[in-house]
């Protein structure tokens, strides 16, 4: 069965200083996806940041990265220079077959303070 | 990038009555189509996959009954609340897989639906 972890369920952090997220998954599949998400208090989902399995080289979009670990099952999220804007619920999610719907994780509520 | 709609955003009814929730890709052709269901702070939890032109396949523990799922053409899908009741008050959101970019979903901002 596939699953996906996250083990804090709020996490806090200052403006501009830099806050991580965890995330485990498990799969028996060789070739999948992951994703961050974003869920913003008006609740419309946005991605954040997508990781191939087969790709060796974290993922990175402008202030996010991942660290991706396969052999570990750990997928974080760091979050640089974080912002006000950044107050979101976070979902990491799988993806392995096509026709198959995202497996997300129960998220983390994240709390940027200036 | 590619945009899915809602309809309506925001409903309410009264118990015992029927509600419809649309779900539309607006520029690409989703082969494949998801509800979710969300309360408040949690994750989203899948209630059925709808593939164009077939019937939907339902989680366990969805009644497939309650909430029927049409999926007409390969950018629309809706799902009826029949009978609703109290219990049924959620926030619903759709998701689309992209014909030619498989391995994304794209999510449609949601219907909160409050039944009285």
């Amino acid at each position: 069965a596939q699953t996906v972890t996250q083990s804090q369920p709020e996490m806090s952090v200052q403006e501009a200083e830099t806050v991580t997220l965890s995330c485990t998954y498990d799969t028996s599949e060789s070739n999948y996806y992951l994703f961050w998400y974003k869920q913003p208090p008006s609740r419309q989902m946005i991605l954040v940041i997508r990781q191939e399995a087969y790709k060796q080289q974290n993922a990175t979009e402008n202030r996010f990265s991942v660290n991706f670990q396969k052999a570990a099952k750990s997928f974080s999220l760091k979050i640089s220079d974080s912002q006000l804007g950044d107050t979101a619920m976070y979902f990491c999610a799988l993806f392995h077959q096509a026709g198959t719907a995202l497996i997300f994780g129960k998220g983390t509520t994240l709390s940027v303070s200036s | 990038g590619a945009v899915v709609s809602q309809h309506p955003s925001w409903v309410i009814c009264k118990s015992g009555t029927s509600v419809k929730i649309e779900c539309r890709s607006l520029d690409f052709q989703a082969t494949t189509m998801f509800w979710y269901r969300q309360f408040p702070k949690q994750s989203l939890m899948l209630m059925a996959t709808s593939n164009e032109g077939s019937k939907a396949t339902y989680e366990q523990g969805v009644e497939k009954d309650k909430f029927l799922i049409n999926h007409a053409s390969l950018t629309l899908s809706t799902l009826t609340v029949t009978s609703a009741h109290p219990e049924d008050s959620s926030f619903y959101i759709c998701s689309a897989r992209d014909q030619e970019t498989h391995n994304e979903q794209f999510f449609g901002p949601g219907t909160r639906l409050t039944v009285l």
